[in-house]
C-alpha cells in the first residue's frame, strides 16, 4: 500500500523549545494532509487539515500559533510545536489523503506517529 | 462534524472466539474505513467500504457497510493473539475529512 513517512518517531525536548515533525507521502501525491493528536488509550483527535499551498484549517480549541502547519508541496507537510510545554506531550500522527497508484478511491494513509515528550 | 459511535470500547476474549465491533452514526458517509493500530505506531488501513450493503472479507475479518451507509461492523472469526490492538472506524465526509470512532481496544488471550 501507499507509504507515509513521519519523522521523527520519538523526540524529547526541553520546555520552551520548538519541535518540527515532518510528514511525507512517498509514492503518491497527497491532496490533503491531516494532523492528529492521540492521548493514551484514546482515539485520534483531529487538530488541523491542510491542502497544498493553502493555510491550514484548525479544529476548534487548537491554537494555530502554537501548532504551525506548513504544506509546501503535494508530498510534504510539517507540524511545528512552538514553545512546547509538558502538557503538549502526546502522540502526534499525520495522515495523507490522495489516490494511490492502481487504486480507484481516495484513501487516507497514516504516518508512524511521533511521540513527543516535553520535559 | 459527524459523530461515529464505536462499540464496545474494550473487549477481552480467549483465542479462538469470535467477536464483532460496531460503528454507528446518524449521518451518512461517502465511505467508511477500518484501521488497526498497535501501541506506538500509526493506524494501518484494513479496508475501505463504499457501497451500501457492501461486504468485504480479509482472511478472518469480515467488514460490512450498512445499506444506508450510516453504520458498519467488523467481525473477526477465531481470534488470535496477533489480532490484539486498537481498531478504529473512520467515516469519510465532504472535504476529505475523516471522522473517527472512539476505538475498540481488543485483547486476545492465548
Amino acid at each position: 500500500g501507499a507509504v507515509v513517512s513521519q519523522h521523527p518517531s520519538r523526540v524529547i525536548c526541553k520546555s520552551g523549545t520548538s519541535v518540527k515533525i515532518e510528514c511525507r507521502s512517498l509514492d503518491f501525491q497527497a491532496t490533503t494532509m491531516f494532523w492528529y493528536r492521540q492521548f493514551p488509550k484514546q482515539s485520534l483527535m483531529l487538530m488541523a487539515t491542510s491542502n497544498e499551498g493553502s493555510k491550514a484549517t484548525y479544529e476548534q480549541g487548537v491554537e494555530k500559533d502554537k501548532f504551525l502547519i506548513n504544506h509546501a508541496s503535494l508530498t510534504l507537510s510539517t507540524l511545528t510545536v512552538t514553545s512546547a510545554h509538558p502538557e503538549d506531550s502526546s502522540f502526534y500522527i499525520c495522515s495523507a489523503r490522495g489516490i494511490p497508484k492502481q487504486r480507484m478511491n481516495t484513501e487516507a494513509f497514516f504516518g508512524q506517529g511521533t511521540r513527543l515528550t516535553v520535559v | 462534524t459527524q459523530l461515529l459511535e464505536q462499540s464496545p470500547q474494550f473487549l477481552s476474549i480467549q483465542e479462538g472466539e469470535n467477536l464483532t465491533v460496531y460503528c454507528n452514526s446518524s449521518s451518512v458517509f461517502s465511505s467508511l474505513q477500518w484501521y488497526r493500530q498497535e501501541p506506538g505506531e500509526g493506524p494501518v488501513l484494513l479496508v475501505t467500504v463504499v457501497t451500501g450493503g457492501e461486504v468485504k472479507k480479509l482472511k478472518r475479518l469480515t467488514f460490512q457497510f450498512g445499506d444506508a451507509r450510516k453504520d458498519s461492523s467488523l467481525h473477526i472469526t477465531a481470534a488470535q493473539p496477533g489480532d490484539t490492538g486498537l481498531y478504529l472506524c473512520a467515516g469519510a465526509e465532504a472535504g476529505n475529512m475523516l471522522t473517527f470512532g472512539g476505538g475498540t481496544r481488543l485483547m486476545v488471550k492465548p
